[in-house]
């Protein structure tokens, strides 16, 4: 029974390139959210998503950021244009419907955003 | 603005005693509370909540108390393992299933 997978772990771009995220949820969850986390800072909701829809983007900056959790295959986190603040730990969480309304997620290891 | 605050960066304890984690919150609109646990190099773990018509729960080893009248709630480990050490958030939301906001966490050490 896997977890929630996140890749990759480690992820170095240059000023101004693309990242993509992935986060494969744990089987059955049609539910994933996603959080960033600075240094010394707590983790910030970012997204909320079920399949195809996109529920919750109230902590999403409104450039350069977007998310998606299509029918087939993983979410994506995707920065446009990364500059040296989006460095971060992005976290991954899914969760089924039950534990969905009991706010109970299953978080993935996050994945190590590095911008030169 | 912090909505969740863990004034406590750090907490170290001896094997076998008591950790209390203490969280404050701001806005009085939380109604819902869970503390997650972290491993180095991990994700969060999901480890135990409350609800506001609570003012206890408890699982084994773990309570969470809440004071709603204070915006301030406690998580009580009974007896402190040197497997608890991790950094602890406190975290709240609206509803159950509202957005779930985090405090900054607290980095706990238990000491064999």
């Amino acid at each position: 029974n896997a977890g929630v997978m996140q890749n990759p772990r480690h992820l170095v771009r240059r000023r101004g390139q693309e990242a993509r995220l992935r986060c494969s949820p744990m089987k059955g969850h049609s539910h994933v959210y996603w959080y960033r986390q600075l240094p010394e800072e707590g983790l910030k909701f970012m997204v909320y998503l079920q399949k195809e829809n996109i529920i919750d983007e109230s902590g999403m900056p409104k450039e350069r950021f977007s998310a998606e959790f299509p029918k087939e295959g993983p979410s994506i986190l995707r920065i446009q244009q990364v500059v040296r603040g989006d460095s971060a730990a992005y976290f991954c969480a899914s969760s089924s419907s039950i534990r969905a309304a009991k706010n109970i997620q299953y978080f993935g290891a996050g994945t190590r955003l590095s911008v030169l | 603005d912090q909505q969740v605050k863990q004034n406590s960066p750090s907490l170290s304890v001896q094997e076998g005693r008591i950790s209390i984690l203490n969280c404050d919150y701001t806005n009085s609109m939380f109604d819902y509370f869970l503390w997650y646990k972290k491993y180095p190099a991990e994700g969060p773990t999901f480890l135990i909540s409350i609800s506001s018509i609570k003012d206890k729960n408890e699982d084994g080893r773990f309570t969470v108390f809440l004071n709603k009248s204070a915006k301030h709630l406690s998580l009580h480990i009974v007896p402190s393992q040197p497997g608890d050490s991790a950094v602890y958030f406190c975290a709240a939301s609206e509803t159950s299933y509202d957005k779930v906001i985090f405090g900054p966490g607290t980095s706990l050490s238990v000491i064999p």
